[in-house]
């Protein structure tokens, strides 16, 4: 197991709330990026942070916003939620400009 | 615009046999192309990786080749295991850019019949 994690683990929210979640990065690791993981597709990038700056961005609207911290954790915000935001969603760590990453164990968002 | 396709999306194979899965990738930056497993409520795992600088790796049952002309990728698994049952990913990245967006494939259910 990696030493990726988030909170919280699932999550149930009602259209229109707001959530944060969040994730620790592994030791050693100075970049978060976070994908959103519909069930039965693959991951979506999301966004990437480093250096306590966004870093890059997917096709994502602007509701979807986050933080780095200084020791390198992260959250994900996710303003004005619609049923389509229910999806698994994963952060990964990782050294800036190196391709291997590490996945956390996800939270699973339910928007109803 | 940037995308990897993965092919099959489902593989059914008989416990011994070999599994193959195929990608191909549009942006011809891309230069780092790992694989992940994922099994049921779990994390997506890395089990093999490959960058542009060579074509083929090997790891025990495992194997990925690349074709940067063809722009494509595969995963072999050979004599496969009951336990190989997952989701697999495959991914193409620019490594040692600014920021990486990590492109992944839909993903291949492989299950595997004892």
């Amino acid at each position: 197991e990696t030493g990726v994690t988030q909170s919280p683990t699932h999550l149930i929210k009602t259209r229109g709330q707001q959530v944060t979640l969040r994730c620790s990065s592994q030791s050693g690791h100075n970049t978060v990026s976070w994908y959103q993981q519909a069930l039965g597709q693959g991951p979506q990038f999301i966004f990437q942070y480093y250096r306590e700056e966004e870093n890059g961005r997917g096709n994502f609207p602007p509701r979807f916003s986050g933080l780095q911290f200084p020791n390198y954790s992260s959250e994900l915000n996710v303003n004005a939620l619609e049923l389509d935001d229910s999806a698994l969603y994963l952060c990964a760590s990782s050294l800036q400009g190196v391709g291997e990453q590490y996945f956390g164990p996800g939270t699973r968002l339910t928007v109803t | 615009g940037e995308n990897v396709e993965q092919h099959p999306s489902t593989l059914s194979v008989q416990e011994g046999d070999s599994a193959v899965i195929k990608c191909t990738y549009s942006d011809s930056a891309s230069n780092y192309f790992p694989w992940y497993k994922q099994e049921l409520g779990k994390r997506p795992q890395l089990i093999i990786d490959i960058r542009s600088n060579v074509g083929e790796k090997k790891d025990q049952r495992i194997a990925v080749t690349l074709n940067k002309t063809a722009k494509h990728f595969s995963l072999h698994i050979t004599e496969t295991q009951p336990e190989d049952s997952a989701v697999y990913f495959c991914a193409a990245v620019e490594e040692g850019k600014s920021w990486g967006k990590f492109q992944f494939g839909a993903g291949t259910q492989v299950v595997v019949t004892p």
